[in-house]
């Protein structure tokens, strides 16, 4: 059973262009979640999906950030006209069931934003 | 809104040492409170999960203890081994969101 898959890991995008993260749940898990680790900083929730919809963006910046969870293929994180202050290792996490009251969740390896 | 700390940032110390790592957080009504390890350039790696109702876990030579009244958890670490020079977040989960320390950066010299 594969953990959870994030690619690319390494990503470079120039200021202005736009920025797709990919997200793998493993096997059987249906809900995803999204957090940013800037540098010198503590990873930081941005948003939590089930298939199809999105649960809880309270951690997504209200511009430029879009996140999406379809019923076919992995989650996407989507960043238009990235700025250097974007630049930050996005991690992924999956669970079987919602929420984090009972079970972990398992994270990926995340991908790593470079803004030039 | 739970805010969660990790005291200290950065702790050096030579092989064979026990140690504590300190959390506090300041929402008391969590469901569960996590502790996992990051190398450097790496993903997480979970460590040890405590339920809300549990007090303590263990696994291998790692302890992790939740006081929920006090908001305080600690990871015990014994007899340290350069291979566990990493570091270590503890995050704490309420109903959809789990809140992440800053982290201690562990260096356990031979």
């Amino acid at each position: 059973n594969a953990g959870v898959m994030q690619n690319p890991r390494h990503l470079v995008r120039r200021r202005g262009q736009e920025a797709r993260l990919r997200c793998s749940p493993m096997k059987g898990h249906s809900h995803v979640y999204w957090y940013r680790q800037l540098p010198e900083e503590g990873l930081k929730f941005m948003v939590y999906l089930q298939k199809e919809n999105i649960i809880d963006e309270s951690g997504m910046p209200k511009e430029r950030f879009s996140a999406e969870f379809p019923k076919e293929g992995p989650s996407i994180l989507r960043i238009q006209q990235v700025v250097r202050g974007d630049s930050a290792a996005y991690f992924c996490a999956s669970s079987p069931i919602g929420g984090t009251n009972s079970y972990e969740q398992y994270f990926g390896p995340g991908t790593r934003l470079t803004v030039t | 809104k739970q805010e969660v700390t990790q005291i200290p940032a950065a702790l050096s110390v030579p092989e064979g040492e026990n140690l504590v790592l300190n959390c506090s957080f300041t929402d008391s009504a969590i469901y569960n409170l996590q502790w996992f390890r990051q190398d450097p350039g790496k993903g997480l790696t979970s460590l040890l999960l405590i339920q809300s109702s549990q007090r303590e876990q263990t696994s291998g030579r790692l302890n992790a203890s939740l006081d929920k009244s006090s908001g305080r958890s600690t990871l015990y670490i014994a007899a340290s081994q350069p291979g566990d020079s990493a570091t270590y977040l503890c995050a704490a989960s309420n109903n959809n969101d789990m809140r992440f320390g800053a982290g201690t950066r562990l260096t356990v010299k031979p």
